[in-house]
């Protein structure tokens, strides 16, 4: 079982949607708990890191799920930009250690 | 300080022929990290450092494959002799870990893309 897991997608979603994307993740000791974003051809950045609590960011909102081992992600009110791929990121041992990534869900948004 | 850098972007080799990357980390980071990324894949962790101690090696990395960083600062990635399916985006990343034992963030360079023909 790979350590993280997500949807490849890909989701094709019209401008202005609401869209959702889960992640699971295989080590209940695991520490910490990211979203990063990357566009084709370019280097992952950080659009969020996710809290017990969860938290929100403009029109991201990032929830986790000890219980369960799953993290979310929810765009509102998508744009155009927002279309990239999301990558769903864990420190699975401390996080002083390596994250590691799932393998991406690409989201399209149309016109 | 700009950044990460890494250097070349880009790289094409024929196989079985080495191959040498270099990553620069932002200065005061002393973290770095290597992965590779092929394509429809979410980068895959390679090894890190601390300053200049290889902490941990992944089990991708093959005999073929060796990373120093002898200052602590730069850190290079040797491929000998590359086969085809060492082809892929070789990313660097760095950060900060405190004395609290916090990792303060990722940084990633814009990678080095080999291409083994």
């Amino acid at each position: 079982r790979k350590e993280v897991e997500q949807d490849p997608g890909p989701f094709n979603v019209p401008e202005g949607a609401t869209v959702a994307f889960n992640c699971t993740y295989s080590n209940s000791a695991s520490q910490s708990f990211f979203w990063y974003r990357q566009d084709c051809r370019k280097e992952p950045k950080l659009l969020m890191s996710v809290y017990s609590s969860g938290n929100e960011d403009g029109r991201f909102t990032a929830q986790l799920n000890r219980a369960s081992q799953y993290i979310s992600l929810l765009i509102r009110d998508s744009k155009l930009s927002d279309s990239a791929t999301y990558l769903c990121v864990v420190n699975p041992y401390s996080s002083a250690s390596k994250i590691i990534f799932g393998s991406g869900t690409r989201l399209s948004i149309r016109p | 300080d700009t950044g990460v850098s890494q250097d070349p972007r880009h790289k094409i080799t024929k196989r079985g022929q080495n191959v040498t990357f270099r990553c620069d980390p932002i200065s005061e980071h002393n973290r770095l990290y290597w992965y590779r990324q092929t394509l429809g894949q979410g980068p895959e962790f390679l090894t890190y450092f601390q300053n200049e101690a290889q902490l941990e090696k992944s089990r991708l990395l093959s005999d073929r494959f060796s990373a120093e960083r002898p200052k602590g600062s730069f850190s290079t990635l040797e491929i000998q002799r590359t086969e085809q399916g060492d082809s892929a985006m070789y990313l660097c990343a760095s950060s900060l870990v405190g004395g609290d034992s916090q990792n303060y963030g990722y940084t990633f360079g814009s990678g080095t893309r080999l291409t083994v023909v």
